[in-house]
This record gives C-alpha cells, sequence and structure tokens, in this order.
C-alpha cells in the first residue's frame, strides 16, 4: 500500500517480557517519527529519524525503550521488560522534509497492552 | 512539561454553535500545524501555517498563527456532529525538523 504501515495492529504482553514494533514507512520518506499515544490524550515524541542524520533519541523514556531504521525505510521500536505504564498506542509517521514542509503521514498503530 | 499546551482539554458543545480551541508555547516555532484525530485512526493533517499572523480558513475551520509564531488558534463556526475528535497541534521549532504535538483537545458536538 502507500501509506504507513504498523505491526502488529494488536499486542498483549506479560509484564517483563520484551516486545518489537514495525513501522514501513511511505516510500522516499526521509524522516520517521515513533509517537505513544496514551488512551484519547495528545502525543508523546519518542524518536525521530532524518535521513542519514543521527536519531533524536531526546523522548525515549528509559533506557529500556530503543529503536533502529534499517536502510533507511523499516523501523523497529523495541522495548525490554516491559511494565504495565508501558501500555499505550504506539504511533509511527514518515514525511518528506522539505523546509517546513513537514506533513507527517501516521499509521493506524499498535495498541500495547501489558498485564 | 508538554512543549504545546492545548485548552481547553475537552469540550462539549451543542451543534450549531462556534468554539476555538488554543494552542499556546514558550518556544518558536518556524510552523505550526493542526491535526484531527478518530478513534483508531492515526492524526491526519488539517492545516499548516507559517507566517506569524497567518489566518487559514478550511471551510467552517479558521486557523491563525501568532504573530510571534509561539501560539496558534482553531476556530470552528456552527460545529457539526462530524466535527467530532481529538485536535491535536503539532510545531517545528526554528532550527529542527522533529515534530512535537500539543496535549489534544477532545471535541464532542451534540446532534
Amino acid at each position: 500500500g502507500a501509506g504507513v504501515s504498523q505491526s502488529p495492529s494488536n499486542k498483549v504482553t506479560e509484564k517483563g517480557k520484551d516486545v518489537e514494533l514495525r513501522c514501513d514507512p511511505i516510500s522516499g520518506h526521509t524522516a520517521l517519527y515513533w509517537y505513544r499515544q496514551s488512551l484519547g490524550q495528545g502525543l508523546e515524541f519518542l524518536i525521530y529519524f532524518q535521513g542519514n542524520s543521527a536519531p533524536d533519541k531526546s523522548g525515549l523514556p528509559s533506557d529500556r525503550f530503543s529503536a533502529e531504521r534499517t536502510g533507511g525505510s523499516v523501523s523497529t521500536l523495541t522495548i525490554q521488560r516491559t511494565q504495565q505504564e508501558d501500555s499505550a498506542v504506539y504511533l509511527c509517521a514518515s514525511s518528506l522534509v522539505k523546509g517546513w514542509d513537514t506533513e507527517a503521514f501516521f499509521g493506524q498503530g499498535t495498541r500495547l497492552t501489558v498485564v | 512539561t508538554q512543549l504545546l499546551e492545548q485548552s481547553p482539554q475537552f469540550l462539549s458543545i451543542q451543534e450549531g454553535e462556534n468554539l476555538t480551541v488554543y494552542c499556546n508555547s514558550s518556544s518558536v516555532f518556524s510552523s505550526l500545524q493542526w491535526y484531527r484525530q478518530e478513534p483508531g485512526e492515526g492524526p491526519v493533517l488539517l492545516v499548516t501555517v507559517v507566517t506569524g499572523g497567518e489566518v487559514k480558513k478550511l471551510k467552517r475551520l479558521t486557523f491563525q498563527f501568532g504573530d510571534a509564531r509561539k501560539d496558534s488558534s482553531l476556530h470552528i463556526t456552527a460545529a457539526q456532529p462530524g466535527d467530532t475528535g481529538l485536535y491535536l497541534c503539532a510545531g517545528v521549532r526554528t532550527g529542527a525538523n522533529n515534530l512535537f504535538f500539543g496535549t489534544g483537545t477532545r471535541l464532542t458536538v451534540i446532534p
């Protein structure tokens, strides 16, 4: 498809387990963002990749969170030793960065539930 | 502490009423965007404002960027039930490229 694809759409995991969330951005988009959204709330910035530059990891809430973007395309967000407070919807977005024009196109998200 | 604060957080109004949502920050932004999100979906862009003082209209929606490029407002005229959703402002800070989102305003328009 032409849009941002995220998988899985839903993930239920036991506390303490590791999880991997995947994002396939729109082809050709150089920027990729991960956000976390708690129920009905705004988006919490996690990490930003732009081309070959070092990612902006300033939003990652702890060292249990990490993300990679391989080949400038697919990205994986990994949460180690999951905790119940990690339960949220994880949204990925991609964009073409053209000066100020950074319209972000979002996937439908991965709903993570830690039990 | 959120970079972009929106108010109100929740808003429930009758069909036909007008409303304004505010997005405020102490930081300067090179551009500011408004998105709308429906349940189970990702946010979708409504508008981007770039110039301080800029006003953009999208049918019944009017967006304004503050003169100092630190704040923005969204005004909806004659709200309709189809306007129901979560409204999010988002900004690109001057000198950066990553996109920060506001705290969100959940709007419910009652028929």
